[in-house]
């Protein structure tokens, strides 16, 4: 089955920094990743995701890349600002109907935005 | 819309109690998910169903049974809870005709069982 690795753990930046949250998965027939933010006590929600036939998506202030041959996928985050201050969590799953569009899902970064 | 709705919020049970966590969304999607988070860890799939009157059993799925009543429901229910069963439960559901599409999540239901 799938494996997605995540990395860092925890990130802690300045205000007005970039965060960069990297991911690997090991399943080559993963084809999309999206990326969850959780605040505390609450439910994850989608921020941004990607196809595998796209190298780069952008939103604002939210990046994702892709690189399939190398099988990892990062998020980067520009000019943080307090409110990012969250757990991030990747996630990968391919088109298999079988499989019911199941999510494996990286173990999460907290990231702390210092003011 | 509401999106993904879950009930209770909080619950306290003692070992052995049994219970049934709740799930609905209003988004006309065709598969659900049940998911738990343990502190620092990520989100481990314990159910799901792909389409209504289907589920099969995710990654961590012994000690739960659950229902795809409806559509639009689909609940969690510990026959006989434990300590080990301490968790945040999340509830989730997403489209899957016409493509891959992100799960939407629910607040999620804090349970602690003593």
């Amino acid at each position: 089955g799938e494996n997605v690795e995540q990395h860092p753990s925890t990130l802690s930046v300045q205000e007005g920094d970039s965060a960069v949250i990297k991911c690997t998965y090991s399943d080559s027939a993963s084809n999309y990743f999206p990326w969850y933010k959780q605040e505390l006590g609450k439910g994850p929600q989608l921020i941004i995701d990607i196809r595998s036939n796209v190298g780069e998506k952008k939103d604002q202030r939210i990046a994702v890349t892709l690189n399939k041959t190398a099988k990892h996928f990062s998020l980067h985050i520009t000019e943080t600002q307090p409110e990012d201050s969250a757990v991030y969590f990747c996630a990968a799953t391919s088109n298999i109907k079988a499989a019911g569009n199941k999510l494996t899902f990286g173990g999460g970064t907290r990231v702390l935005v210092k003011p | 819309n509401a999106g993904v709705t879950q009930t209770p919020k909080f619950q306290v049970l003692k070992t052995g109690q049994s219970m049934t966590l709740q799930c609905a969304q209003d988004m006309n999607h065709n598969s659900m998910y049940w998911y738990r988070q343990d502190p620092g860890m990520g989100l481990r799939l314990i159910y799901y169903s792909a389409s209504e009157g289907t589920t099969d059993k995710g990654e961590v799925p012994n000690g739960y049974n659950v229902s795809r009543l409806n559509k639009r429901e689909f609940s969690l229910r510990l026959e006989s809870a434990a300590p080990s069963q301490t968790s945040v439960y999340f509830c989730a559901s997403t489209q899957t005709s016409g493509g891959l599409r992100a799960q939407y999540f629910g607040p999620g239901t804090r349970l602690t069982v003593l």
